[in-house]
């Protein structure tokens, strides 16, 4: 079975903090992992996607990949209010073809 | 078109009863996926076509699900004799070609509820 495990929470912080969201996985053949972020009656955003072991950055995100561990993660640094969201991890191996497999998601609140 | 494209955005049915849902991928994109997203949940794969034939459809949960993509392009999911836990927000995702870790782009999707 293969799963993809977050803390639904929700995570709260204060404006301009560092917002820090997990997720661990089961599949060992995991290739390809994604963070998606998903406002409340929306559809689902790509935010980043990593490959490589070892950390990624675009703007104010940062992607965290640790394939020894089954662990990926994502900072958002100076943590808006807009952005409070659902935020999805999603992985892609081999053995489950293309289809992505998705946590559950962690809900992050962002308060001014 | 711009982005993938759902229609209807919101569909209410009485148990029983047949429906469809239609998804218009990005123009060019071969690989279409459709996924479900039950309340509180991720989204959770159904079917995947590569051009008009389905090469994963391991998501399907049983025989009242089936997805046709007949030229490529548009695809229509199709659920019969619904039930009340057929209520979810249907999504469909588009790729360009469907290759290992290629990003996936969500229409806004269709939200059932089957009463």
């Amino acid at each position: 079975q293969k799963e993809v495990e977050q803390n639904s929470g929700p995570l709260s912080v204060p404006e301009g903090a560092i917002a820090s969201l997990n997720c661990t996985y089961s599949d060992r053949g995991s290739q390809s992992f994604f963070w998606y972020r998903q406002y409340s009656g929306k559809s689902p955003e790509l935010i980043m996607f990593i490959y490589s072991n070892g950390d990624k950055e675009d703007g104010r995100f940062t992607a965290q990949l640790n394939k020894a561990s089954q662990y990926v993660s994502l900072l958002i640094r100076d943590s808006q209010p807009s952005d409070s969201a659902t935020y999805l991890c999603a992985v892609n191996s081999y053995q489950a073809g293309t289809a992505l497999i998705f946590g559950k998601g962690t809900t992050l609140s962002v308060s001014s | 078109g711009a982005g993938v494209s759902q229609t209807p955005s919101n569909k209410v049915t009485e148990k029983g009863k047949y429906v469809e849902l239609r998804c218009d991928p990005i123009s060019g994109h071969t690989a279409l996926y459709w996924y479900r997203q039950s309340l509180g949940q991720g989204p959770e794969f159904l079917i995947y076509f590569q051009g008009t034939g389905a090469a994963d459809d391991s998501g399907l949960p049983n025989d009242r699900f089936f997805a046709v993509r007949p030229e490529g392009s548009v695809s229509t999911l199709k659920i019969q004799r619904t039930e009340r836990g057929d209520s979810a927000v249907y999504l469909c995702a588009s790729s360009l070609t469907g290759g290992q870790g290629e990003t996936q782009y969500f229409g806004p999707g269709t939200r059932l509820l089957v009463l």
